[in-house]
């Protein structure tokens, strides 16, 4: 079946890069997603990669994807106080499947 | 662009009431509307998928009797909670797709419900 992992976890300091890492099963995936979700709010597409590219970056986003080991990355350059929130990584052949989701702690 | 709202964005009800949670798509149509539920600190559980025009398919699981989706129009899709128990308060996000596409999907800000 469909399992997607990520550390539950990680604190960094304002001005930091921030990676966040996440693992799928599902190597018939096409496209592989960001999601950011604030406190009590729904969640907001960050960026996504299709299946045959290696990177994109978008401002101070960077998504690096793996398929041969299927592990998906997203970097965020400069991370500020802002950026504090969970991050869902998601794999989708027609539905997604999100991961637990990664809480991202910026310190000042 | 690609706005989905959601109504109410919370409600308290009294068991054994029904509630109705409204997913609006504001500036695209969209075919293909999700619901998923979130319990504090988890992943979110799919619940369903709804089409346009016609029924909703269920995650397994999921009470298609309890829990009642109509997606009537390319805009609106709606979510009723029947009967509900205190163990249906979640957070409940819906999300659409718009028209076309077939990889991208934007999610409303949540419904909170509390069931007393």
């Amino acid at each position: 079946g469909e399992d997607v992992e990520q550390s539950l976890f990680l604190s960094v300091r304002e001005g930091d890069s921030s990676v966040i890492n996440c693992t799928y099963t599902d190597s018939s995936s096409t496209y592989l997603y960001w999601y950011k979700q604030e406190p009590g709010a729904g969640l907001q597409l960050l960026t996504y990669i299709f299946s045959n590219m290696d990177m994109k970056q978008d401002q101070r986003l960077t998504v690096l994807l793996n398929k041969k080991d299927k592990h998906l990355s997203l970097r965020i350059a400069d991370t500020q106080t802002g950026d504090s929130a969970i991050y869902f990584c998601a794999e989708s052949m027609s539905t997604l499947t999100f991961g637990k989701g990664t809480m991202l702690l910026v310190s000042p | 662009g690609a706005v989905v709202s959601q109504h109410p964005s919370w409600v308290i009800c009294k068991s054994g009431t029904s509630v109705k949670i409204e997913c609006r798509s504001l500036d695209f149509q969209a075919t293909t509307m999700f619901w998923y539920r979130q319990f504090p600190k988890q992943s979110l559980m799919l619940m369903a998928t709804s089409n346009e025009g016609s029924k909703a398919t269920y995650e397994q699981g999921v009470e298609k009797d309890k829990f009642l989706i109509n997606h009537a129009s390319l805009t609106l899709s709606t979510l009723t909670v029947t009967s509900a128990h205190p163990e249906d308060s979640s957070f409940y996000i819906c999300s659409a797709r718009p028209q076309g596409t077939g990889y991208e999907q934007y999610f409303g800000p949540g419904t909170r419900l509390t069931v007393t």
